[in-house]
Formats: C-alpha cells, sequence, structure tokens
C-alpha cells in the first residue's frame, strides 16, 4: 500500500540556519512526489514536484528536495531558513490513478 | 486568475444538523477533489471527479456524506446528518487533468458540537 511518513512532527530552527525536512515513501512504481506548504487559515500551496528526470528539484522560494530512490526519501532543504516559513510542510505521493497520500506533515517554527 | 474558491469558510452546527460545503475550482480544471483534513493530519481524499463523474469516491462515508459536481463545475459536499467526529477542515483542490498539479482551496472548518 501507498504511504508516507514525515518522521519529524516538528522542529524548530533559528532565522538564517539551514533546514531539512525528512520525508520517507512506500510506493510500487516510480512515484511522483510532491512537497506542500500550508500556513495557519491557508490552503496548501505546492513548493515543488518530481516526476521524473533530475533527482534534485527546485522549487519556489528558495526550497529544493532530493530524490533517492535507493532510500525512498525525497527530503526538502532550505539552506537559509526565514521567519516567514514558518508554517506546516506535507510530503506527498501521487498515484497513477491522480490520488494524492499525504504524510502526517512537519510544523516548521522559526526561532528569531 | 480567481483560485479555488470555498465557502463558507467556518461553520458550527450541533451533532445531528445537515450541513453542505461549496467549492467553485480554478476556470477549466476538469477534475475536482474533496479531502479532508484532521487536526494534525494530512489531507485524506473522500472523492475525486472528472468533470461531473465521480471517479474515486471509496473513501466517502456514504451512510451520511453525498456529493454532487453539476455541470461539471461547481460542486458541493453535503454531510447529513453531522457527527462529533465530523469536526475537521475540508479542502477542495482542482487540477486540469488528473495528472497535474493540484491547486487547493483555503479549506471549509467545520465544527460540531
Amino acid at each position: 500500500a501507498q504511504s508516507v511518513t514525515q518522521p519529524d512532527i516538528h522542529i524548530t530552527v533559528s532565522e538564517g540556519a539551514s533546514l531539512e525536512l525528512r520525508c520517507n515513501y512506500s510506493y510500487g512504481a516510480t512515484p511522483y512526489l510532491f512537497w506542500y506548504v500550508q500556513s495557519p487559515g491557508q490552503g496548501l500551496q505546492l513548493l515543488l514536484k518530481y516526476f521524473s528526470g533530475d533527482t534534485l528539484v527546485q522549487g519556489i522560494k528558495g526550497f529544493e528536495a532530493e530524490f533517492k530512490r535507493s532510500q525512498s526519501s525525497f527530503n526538502l532543504r532550505k539552506p537559509s531558513v526565514h521567519w516567514s516559513d514558518a508554517a506546516e510542510y506535507f510530503c506527498a505521493v501521487g498515484s497513477n490513478t491522480g490520488k494524492l497520500i499525504f504524510g502526517q506533515g512537519t510544523t516548521l517554527q522559526v526561532k528569531p | 486568475e480567481a483560485g479555488v474558491v470555498q465557502s463558507p469558510r467556518y461553520k458550527i452546527i450541533e451533532k445531528k444538523q445537515p450541513v453542505a460545503f461549496w467549492c467553485n475550482p480554478i476556470s477549466g480544471h476538469n477534475t475536482l477533489y474533496w479531502y479532508l483534513q484532521n487536526l494534525g493530519q494530512g489531507p485524506e481524499l473522500l472523492i475525486r471527479y472528472e468533470n461531473e463523474e465521480a471517479v474515486d469516491d471509496s473513501q466517502l462515508p456514504k451512510d451520511r456524506f453525498s456529493a454532487e459536481r453539476l455541470k461539471g463545475v461547481d460542486s458541493t459536499l453535503k454531510i447529513q446528518p453531522a457527527e462529533l467526529g465530523d469536526s475537521a477542515v475540508y479542502l477542495c483542490a482542482s487540477s486540469l487533468e488528473w495528472d497535474n498539479e493540484q491547486f487547493f482551496g483555503p479549506g471549509t472548518r467545520l465544527t460540531v458540537l
């Protein structure tokens, strides 16, 4: 069965520090992978996606993610976090029927 | 370009009452999704429409939930009767086709007392 695990429920980083949010997936075929961000009271916004090709994917707001098939991972990274990055981050895997399976999310807190 | 519109944004009802949520997808998007998001969890798909046809409703609790997408544009999700456990955020999303990026609305936060 398809599943997504985000091992870290809550992460706190200092402003300006680097960030890595972990995501592990379980999927039988080549996955479509996504990272979404959700600010309080807002809908989900797509940060980046991986369908095929280059395993290092660039997204909006300075985020990137790397697909590692051998580790079944799709970790999100940012070299320098801004206070406005505080939000909830969701990793998702998409099936070949268009259904998205989301992880339970990681809440990012940014210290000044 | 307007995004996905949902209304109401917030709804408080007593248990056993009916409730309905409305979604207007991005113009031209053929695929529409309803997701349920419980507190501290990721969204879970309830139903997916391709135009006016529900092509995946396997996760929709059909004893109390119903949905429709007349004319393949707007959609309504209904709960009757609502239970305490239905308190959650109901998200609507749309995409051009099923394999394209999904755009999410702001959601409707339902509280059942």
